[in-house]
């Protein structure tokens, strides 16, 4: 069964450029999850999506961020523009809805962005 | 809110037992999971408690009180390849995890 994919792993970009990461879930996860993770710190949610509906974005700075999972399968994250203190890993992870009270979700390795 | 702690580092001898300890704030609860992740890798799912008592896994085992709000991981007969960071996360309700700040465990021969 292959795991979650993640692209780019890395990107390095000036400050005020857009960029955008991509995933792909685990075949037959429902739920997808964006998590941002700062050097030294645990991942932080971002977003959750219950196939395609975000059902909860409270995290997401609306201002500068932007997510969308269509069909429920893949899903996009769009920075634009990226700020310095945007710079971090950013990990995708799945599960199936019972993941939820399992804990158990599988990660991506993680889109590693340097704004300059 | 919810919140956790757990210690930012731990150096223990290969061989040797460790415990990483977490404690936590939140309403809702439903379980604790840990997980590791290893330098530039992805976090990966160690174990679940729901409930009380001793999960084993292996050289792996995690405890929960759930009065104590209280969980900790301990890894036995340790190896070099156990050194990464191990995280803390909890469920509340029907909201995702929420992870601790990690503890960086080093194992020195």
């Amino acid at each position: 069964e292959a795991g979650v994919v993640q692209s780019p792993r890395y990107k390095i970009i000036e400050k005020k450029q857009p960029v955008a990461f991509w995933c792909n879930p685990i075949s037959g996860h429902n739920t997808l999850y964006w998590y941002r993770q700062n050097l030294g710190q645990g991942p932080e949610l971002l977003i959750r999506y219950e196939n395609e509906e975000a059902v909860d974005d409270s995290q997401l700075p609306k201002d500068r961020f932007s997510a969308e999972r269509l069909k429920g399968v893949d899903s996009t994250l769009k920075i634009q523009p990226a700020e310095l203190g945007d710079s971090a890993v950013y990990l995708c992870a799945s599960s199936r809805r019972q993941g939820l009270n399992t804990g158990e979700l599988f990660f991506g390795e993680g889109s590693r962005l340097t704004v300059l | 809110g919810q919140s956790l702690e757990q210690p930012s580092e731990v150096t223990a001898v290969e061989g040797a037992i460790v415990q990483i300890n977490c404690t936590y704030q939140t309403s809702g609860f439903y379980g604790l999971s840990w997980y590791q992740q290893h330098d530039g890798g992805a976090p990966t799912f160690l174990s679940y408690n729901g409930l009380d008592g001793l999960e084993e896994t292996g050289r792996f085992s995690s405890f929960l009180s759930r009065s104590d709000s209280y969980g900790y991981l301990l890894l036995q007969e340790l190896q070099m390849k156990d050194s990464a960071s191990y995280f803390c996360a909890v469920h509340s309700g029907n909201t995702p995890l929420v992870f601790g700040k990690g503890t960086r465990l080093s194992v020195i021969a």
